[in-house]
């Protein structure tokens, strides 16, 4: 079992939906960050928060929206997905001492939503 | 720059033989380097890491890695593979002296143990 846990498991949505995926950790962890991941291929990071304020944007197309509204929570809204946006999405933690940029904690992951768009 | 290099795509064993699967890695500064196995429709899950220290690193279900600064290698091993140990692993590497470098995954390497 993991302790980072993800809802839902999975999804199914159209291009025109607005849909969120939510993801719970009680660790005490202060880093949150959203991945995507295609098949057989390695986790791409979109957003780092810590400290429930956003850190990193790596770029991520506005269509795609996180929000942290406490230190358990991190959700991730979605609006007017493509059908190129079909993928994993993991949500992870990890320990942050205010420095998540130099952090050298491993990273929890939870088992992710399996995001299909039609 | 930071990067990751899984050079085999899958490595096969048979159940009860040695394994290794092979990373290395490109950082300017001192590398953190993690690896992670993921199973099947689920999360990565952390294995082990090598911060500063001692160069072999113990981690979670026997698995172990060798941190190995001049050929810039941390290779994976485990002394006797299970069948269940079969699963994607992926090797990570951030640099611990340039903040701003998030953690880097190499491609991934799917290990297949047959009975």
């Amino acid at each position: 079992d993991t302790e980072v846990t993800q809802t839902p498991k999975h999804l199914v949505m159209g291009m025109t939906n607005k849909k969120s995926l939510k993801c719970e950790q009680h660790m005490g962890h202060r880093a949150m960050y959203w991945y995507k991941q295609k098949a057989k291929k390695p986790p791409e990071l979109m957003f780092v928060y810590s400290y429930e304020k956003l850190s990193i944007n790596e770029s991520v197309p506005s269509r795609f929206s996180p929000e942290c509204p406490n230190s358990s929570l991190l959700n991730l809204h979605l609006h007017a997905l493509q059908p190129e946006d079909s993928a994993l999405y993991l949500c992870a933690s990890s320990q942050d001492e205010g420095r998540v940029r130099r952090s050298n904690q491993p990273q929890h992951f939870g088992d992710g939503t399996r995001l299909s768009i039609l | 720059a930071q990067s990751v290099a899984q050079p085999e795509d899958q490595v096969n064993v048979a159940e009860g033989n040695p394994l290794t699967v092979k990373c290395t890695y490109s950082v300017s500064g001192n590398p953190y380097l993690f690896w992670y196995v993921q199973y099947p429709n689920r999360g990565l899950q952390f294995l082990l890491k090598y911060i500063t220290g001692d160069n072999l690193v113990k981690g979670s279900y026997g698995f172990e890695a060798e941190f190995n600064k001049s050929q810039t290698s941390f290779h994976l091993k485990k002394p006797s593979a299970l069948v269940s140990d079969s699963a994607l692993y992926f090797c990570a590497v951030r640099d611990g002296r340039n903040a701003g470098n998030m953690l880097t995954f190499g491609g991934g390497t799917r290990l297949m143990v047959k009975p």
